[in-house]
């Protein structure tokens, strides 16, 4: 079973670019959450893709959007960086009432 | 409102000393789950356990185990014996029943040293 596997691993920006951040759930997992985890803390809620729909969001602006795929792989989109969001990313998913698996994250810099 | 409070920052310990991580929750909804995850410095957060807010029973699973109490909205979780391996950071987390979009709310982690 292969599990939640998320790309890049390291990634470095600029203030003012965009970026993607790709994720594969966990095979037959059809729901997908993004968590930001800055250093030191708790990760926050993103939000979370169902079916190819974004059916919850977390208080987070509308610079961060993303896209779930026919084969339940997602993407993170974030735009015009900003320092503060240097973060490490995380994907999670899940099928029906199943805890969330991660994966191990994406740490992102803007510089 | 919803919250999650773990209170320690950082514990170190001595290998074979036991520990326990504290959490405490805040939620209005009746029916919650809790969980625990551990982040290892790889970055993936490891699910340990679930418990949902009608199963006060607590759980030994090796030398890990679990004590939920309603009446002080807590769920510790204890460490027997610890290892250097168990060296991570801990998080707490409640997922409220009336979400239907699943959103966990994290406490701020409990980074846990086991020394050898």
């Amino acid at each position: 079973e292969t599990g939640v596997t998320q790309s890049p691993t390291h990634l470095i920006k600029t203030r003012g670019q965009q970026v993607t951040l790709r994720c594969s759930s966990q095979s037959g997992h059809n729901t997908v959450s993004w968590y930001q985890q800055a250093l030191g803390q708790g990760p926050q809620f993103i939000f979370q893709y169902y079916r190819e729909e974004e059916n919850g969001r977390g208080n987070f602006p509308p610079r961060f959007s993303g896209l779930q795929f026919p084969n339940y792989s997602s993407e993170l989109n974030v735009n015009a960086l900003e320092l503060d969001d240097s973060a490490l990313y995380l994907c999670a998913s899940r099928v029906g009432n199943s805890p969330l698996h991660f994966g191990n994250g994406t740490r992102l810099t803007v510089t | 409102a919803q919250k999650v409070t773990q209170a320690q920052t950082e514990i170190s310990v001595v290998e074979k000393e036991d520990v326990t991580l504290d959490c405490v929750y805040e939620t209005r909804d009746t029916t919650y789950y809790l969980f625990w995850y551990k982040q290892p410095p790889s970055g993936e957060l490891v699910f340990l356990i679930r418990r949902n807010s009608f199963d006060e029973q607590n759980e030994i699973s090796g030398r890990y185990s679990w004590n939920f109490q309603k009446s002080t909205s807590s769920f510790n979780f204890t460490i027997t014996a610890s290892q250097v391996v168990d060296s991570a950071v801990y998080f707490c987390a409640l997922r409220g029943g009336s979400s239907n979009t699943g959103k966990l709310i994290f406490g701020q982690g409990t980074t846990l040293q086991v020394k050898p």
